[in-house]
């Protein structure tokens, strides 16, 4: 039982043009999202994060929607350059955050020049 | 500062044989986790310690998995015996006590032949 669901193993977007990465979860308990990039032989790297109590974080060229009702949340990265290709975890805590992370399965986004 | 350290960064091993990771994280994160990650996987939750107690083990195959954190710093995860399914690669994690935002090591990959 996935908790935490990424649909699509790949993305390919041109460069310049937005890319949005789609993440669903399960459980109600989760209050705090993370997203993660992560490239070939190395850790994942943290990007931006989102509470419940918000429904929209931005950071620079990267911004996070939270639909809880539907419990939904995108990734949409603006423009799209050549070095944003990697593999985007979501993943999801609950207790505020301080809990371990639980991880969808990535996508894999590939900018195309 | 320094990031998150893991070693060794490859291994190669028999099944039944038993293997040994260390971890080493960020100075001042109180917290630190283990995930497994499978191919074509996301990470997954293993152990979380806060200093050396033990948080939530609840996903740790505690029949062949092990792992301490003495004096509260360095961590070691130990599998003994291996299995073929334990190949994957082993991310250590560390964060500061109620900080969602975890940082990670590059991981340990393992291959159990």
């Amino acid at each position: 039982d996935q908790q935490v669901k990424q649909n699509s193993p790949s993305l390919s977007v041109q460069e310049g043009r937005i890319s949005i990465l789609n993440c669903d979860y399960t459980n109600s308990m989760f209050d705090y999202f993370l997203w993660y990039k992560k490239y070939p032989a190395e850790g994942p790297t943290f990007l931006i994060s989102i509470s419940s109590i918000k429904d929209k974080n931005e950071d620079g060229r990267f911004t996070v929607f939270l639909n809880k009702s539907a419990k939904h949340l995108s990734l949409h990265i603006v423009p799209s350059q050549p070095g944003d290709s990697a593999v985007y975890f979501c993943a999801a805590s609950s207790g505020g955050g301080a809990d371990g992370l639980t991880f969808g399965k990535g996508t894999h986004l590939i900018i195309q020049p | 500062e320094a990031g998150v350290a893991q070693s060794p960064r490859y291994k190669i091993i028999e099944k039944r044989q038993s293997v040994a990771f260390w971890c080493n994280p960020i100075s001042g994160h109180a917290t630190l986790y283990w995930y497994q990650q499978i191919l074509g996987q996301g990470p997954k939750l293993l152990i979380q310690f806060q200093n050396n107690g033990v948080v939530d083990d609840s996903q740790l195959p505690k029949d062949r998995f092990s792992a301490e954190r003495l004096k509260g710093v360095d961590s070691t995860l130990k599998i003994q015996p291996a299995k073929l399914e334990d190949s994957a690669v082993y991310l250590c994690a560390s964060s500061l006590v109620g900080d969602a935002e975890q940082y990670f090591g590059p991981g340990t990959r393992l291959t159990v032949t």
